[in-house]
């Protein structure tokens, strides 16, 4: 069964440092999404891709974070410099088309920063 | 596996009972809504979607309930099992927000066996 999948799993970094992570949606799916869900919350979108074009990143801390998906299939999410506030689950997820599709999440990188 | 959601509202049901977690949406604008199923330490899963032409839809042992006039969706399980313990997601589609997903804040669902 087609998984959207996601590196690392798990990812200690101490504030300051730069850490990012990696999402490989499901194959022929054009829209992909980062999250990040804070313990006790449910997931707040970062930015959302059409293959390689960003369709909203208004929700996502230019300051310190920043994503690409450069040929429209993986993407990455950076974080730098990362604050204590950053612990959190983030998640990727895909979807056939823009809207109104359903999206499939992969399993998230649980972030701590200490 | 951490816990997902340690203060969440919680709905707890025995087993065998049938369940409804209701979820309020404030966006007019919304055409789709999904409902998400997500266990401790794992990422969401697709339960059931319905678009805003319907007002209901039917699983496998899941009936989502759509009513636009106020605002509200509803994920009925029927005889609920331990296995559907886990925090419940309504998410919505915003046509007129770039089509955003977006999700509203969840519910735990523990089952007694």
């Amino acid at each position: 069964e087609a998984e959207v999948a996601q590196s690392p799993r798990y990812k200690i970094t101490e504030k300051s440092q730069a850490v990012a992570f990696w999402c490989d949606p499901i194959s022929g799916h054009a829209t992909l999404y980062w999250y990040r869900q804070i313990l006790g919350q449910g997931p707040e979108l970062l930015v959302q891709f059409q293959d390689e074009s960003v369709v909203d990143d208004s929700q996502l801390p230019k300051d310190r974070f920043s994503a690409e998906r450069l040929k429209g299939v993986d993407s990455t999410l950076k974080i730098q410099p990362a604050e204590l506030g950053d612990s959190a689950m983030y998640l990727c997820a895909s979807s056939l088309e823009l809207g109104r599709t359903e999206a499939f999440f992969g399993q998230g990188t649980r972030l701590t920063v200490v | 596996g951490e816990s997902v959601g340690l203060h969440l509202p919680t709905l707890s049901v025995q087993e065998g009972d049938n369940s409804i977690i209701n979820c309020a949406y404030s966006n007019s604008a919304s055409d789709y809504f999904i409902w998400y199923k997500q266990e401790s330490g794992k990422g969401p899963q697709f339960i059931i979607d319905i678009r805003s032409n319907m007002d209901k839809r039917q699983g496998q042992r899941v009936t989502v309930l759509l009513n636009k006039t106020v605002k509200h969706l509803s994920l009925q399980i029927a005889a609920t099992q331990p296995g559907d313990s886990a925090v419940y997601f309504c998410a919505e589609n915003i046509s007129n927000a770039g089509n955003m997903l977006t999700f509203g804040g969840g519910t735990r669902l523990m089952v007694k066996p």
